[in-house]
């Protein structure tokens, strides 16, 4: 079965920073493109950003606004991705969810959000 | 960046009867592999995100044959046949041909 387990949210000042973690299981991992996607409280979704598989580099990609800010980073070794999240503003507040792409055979994984997300509150 | 248009913003739909949902990309959505990387997903209050179809018309697991995904290039579309209460929530469109990944505005499906 595979499952995505995010982690690390929490409340944490403007300015601040949280480090986020996507812990997966039951595909190769290592094989697997991950992507961060976020949601504001009563607002639509939105990509945040992306960590190719070492086939692809590790090439990583982030959404306009959170270029700069946002890292995203991988340890094959513990099939575990995270997203790195520093300058936090009010605007970053929401739900962090992680999800596959690329997964070798599994089309059907793409994109599939399996986790319930990780609940980031940037507050004073 | 490609942009996703999504129409309508919102509709009302009687059980029983079908409902359709527009999703319009600023650029062609087909890849040269031959796919074309359009997702669709409802949310329902409270829940995460569920995929229903992906690749354009390939209905995810354990998604009723009710809904169904056509379109090509840059037009598509989700139906579906006859609502369901459950149906009720949010329906978003993503392109994932390229990075950035994007969405559609969200469609609101209600019961009349």
């Amino acid at each position: 079965e595979v499952q995505l387990v995010e982690s690390g949210g929490g409340l944490v000042q403007p300015g601040g920073s949280l480090k986020l973690a996507c812990a997966a299981s039951g595909f190769s991992f290592s094989d697997s493109a991950i992507h961060w996607v976020r949601q504001a409280s009563g607002k639509g979704l939105e990509w945040v950003g992306r960590i190719r598989m070492k086939a692809g580099n590790y090439a990583t990609a982030y959404a306009a606004s959170m270029t700069g800010r946002f890292t995203v980073s991988r340890d094959d070794s513990k099939n575990t991705a995270y997203l790195q999240l520093n300058s936090l503003t009010t605007e970053d507040t929401g739900v962090y969810y992680c999800c596959l792409n690329e997964v070798p055979g599994r089309p059907s994984l793409a994109f599939d959000i399996l986790g319930q997300g990780t609940v980031v509150t940037v507050s004073a | 960046d490609i942009v996703m248009t999504q129409s309508p913003v919102a509709l009302s739909v009687t059980p029983g009867e079908p409902a359709s949902i527009s999703c319009r990309s600023s650029q062609s959505l087909l890849s040269s592999n031959g796919n074309t990387y359009l997702i669709w997903y409802l949310q329902k209050t409270g829940q995460s995100p569920q995929l229903l179809i992906y690749v354009s018309s390939t209905r995810a697991s354990g998604v009723p044959d009710r809904f169904s995904g056509s379109g090509s290039g840059t037009d598509f579309t989700l139906k579906i046949s006859r609502v369901e209460a459950e149906d009720v929530g949010v329906y978003y469109c993503m392109q994932y041909l390229q990075a950035p990944v994007t969405f559609g505005q969200g469609t609101r499906l209600q019961i009349k």
